[in-house]
Formats: structure tokens, sequence, C-alpha cells
């Protein structure tokens, strides 16, 4: 398909447990976002990549969490040391960037759905 | 930094129309519109830029008012398929591409 795709779509974990989450970005989107959503509430946004430029990591709640973007496409949000607070759907976007840096439309991913017991 | 929706949840009947507000505190560049289904992912409906140039959705309009910092998101003749949660997301024009999401508005449309 042509549109953001993650995997696993769910994943249920023990506290205390490391997990990876996996984003593959609509071919040519250079631009490349995390997002968090618990429940009932809007988009927290947690780490934009953009070509080759430095990662903006502002949105990362704790240093449990990091991510990286291999070869300016696939990308894992890694979560170590799960905690129950960290039960959310973490959602993936994609976007073409302009000239100048500015960026086009986000198109999300279906997110996945991790359960920290 | 993050915008604030107005109102938070709205019932209509099928026809009805509604209006849904995003406001920022800082200067804006664009203001993206998205609505998210139940369980599904936010799906792109509407981008305004400064300047005026707005791209969008057929049969959902917007404005943006770039002085006053805000914009809004209008649904005519509203159908069922509107029903769901509306969030605004922010750009504040620097090179970086986050976009400041709102707690989202929630409409339901009833037959």
């Amino acid at each position: 398909g042509a549109g953001v795709s993650q995997s696993p779509s769910n994943k249920v974990t023990e506290k205390g447990k490391d997990v990876e989450l996996r984003c593959d970005p609509i071919s040519g989107h250079t631009a490349l976002y995390w997002y968090r959503q618990s429940l009932g509430q809007g988009l927290e946004f947690l780490i934009y990549f953009q070509g080759n430029s430095a990662p903006d990591k502002s949105g990362l709640p704790s240093d449990r969490f990091s991510a990286e973007r291999t070869g300016g496409s696939v990308s894992t949000l890694t979560i170590q040391r799960t905690q129950q607070e960290d039960s959310a759907v973490y959602l993936c976007a994609s976007s073409l960037v302009f000239a100048g840096g500015r960026t086009d439309t986000q198109y999300f991913g279906p997110g996945t759905r991790l359960t920290v017991l | 930094q993050q915008p604030v929706q107005s109102p938070q949840a709205v019932i209509l009947r099928e026809g009805e129309d509604a209006v849904i507000n995003c406001s920022s505190s800082k200067a804006l560049y664009s203001v993206h519109w998205y609505r998210q289904k139940h369980g599904e992912a936010p799906v792109f409906l509407m981008i305004l830029l400064k300047g005026g140039e707005q791209k969008g959705h057929e049969k959902i309009s917007a404005s943006f008012n770039e002085k006053k910092q805000q914009s809004s998101l209008y649904l005519t003749a509203s159908q069922l398929s509107y029903s769901g949660t509306y969030f605004c997301g922010t750009n504040r024009g620097s090179t970086l591409g986050r976009l400041y999401f709102g707690r989202g508005t929630q409409l339901t449309v009833w037959p």
C-alpha cells in the first residue's frame, strides 16, 4: 500500500520490559513524526526526523524513550523499562518537506496500541 | 503552545451546521485540521496557510485569521459520516515541522 504502516498493531507487555515500535513512512517523505495518544486525549508530540538533520527530540517524556531512523526511511521507537503510564496509542506520521524546510500535510499510520500490564 | 479548541463537544442532527474553533497564543504559519474516528488514525481534512492559500475537503470549509491567530472549521449540512473527533494542529513557521495539536472536539451527528 501507499500509506504509512506501523507494526505491531497491538502490543501487550509487562511492566519493566522493553518494546520496539516500527514505522514505515510513505515513500519519498523525508519527514517522519512520532506522536502518542492516551485514551480520550489529544496528540502528544514525541519526536521528529527530517532528512539528515538532527532529530527534534523535545517531546520525548523521559530518557526511557528513544527513536532512530535508518537510511532515511524506516523508524523505530524504543521504550525501555516500560511503565503503566506508557500505555497509549503510538502514532507515526510522515510528510513531504518543501524548500526552506516547511512541511506539508502529515499522513498518519494506523498506530500501535501499547498496553503495559 | 498547545492551541485551544472549542467547543469540546458538539451534538447535531443530520443536516445541521457546526463550527469548531482553534486559537493559539503564538503567531501561526499554518493550521492543519484532522478528523479521527474511534479506533482509527487521524485523517487529513484541510490545511490553511498564512497568506490565504487554502486547500482541502470539498464539503468542509475553514477560515484562518492570522491577526487573531485563530482558525475555524465549518461543517455545513452535516452527515452521519462527519461524526468523530476533530483536531487542529498548528505550525509556527519555523523550519521544524512539528505540529502542536489541540485536545480535540468530539462531534456526534444523529439521524
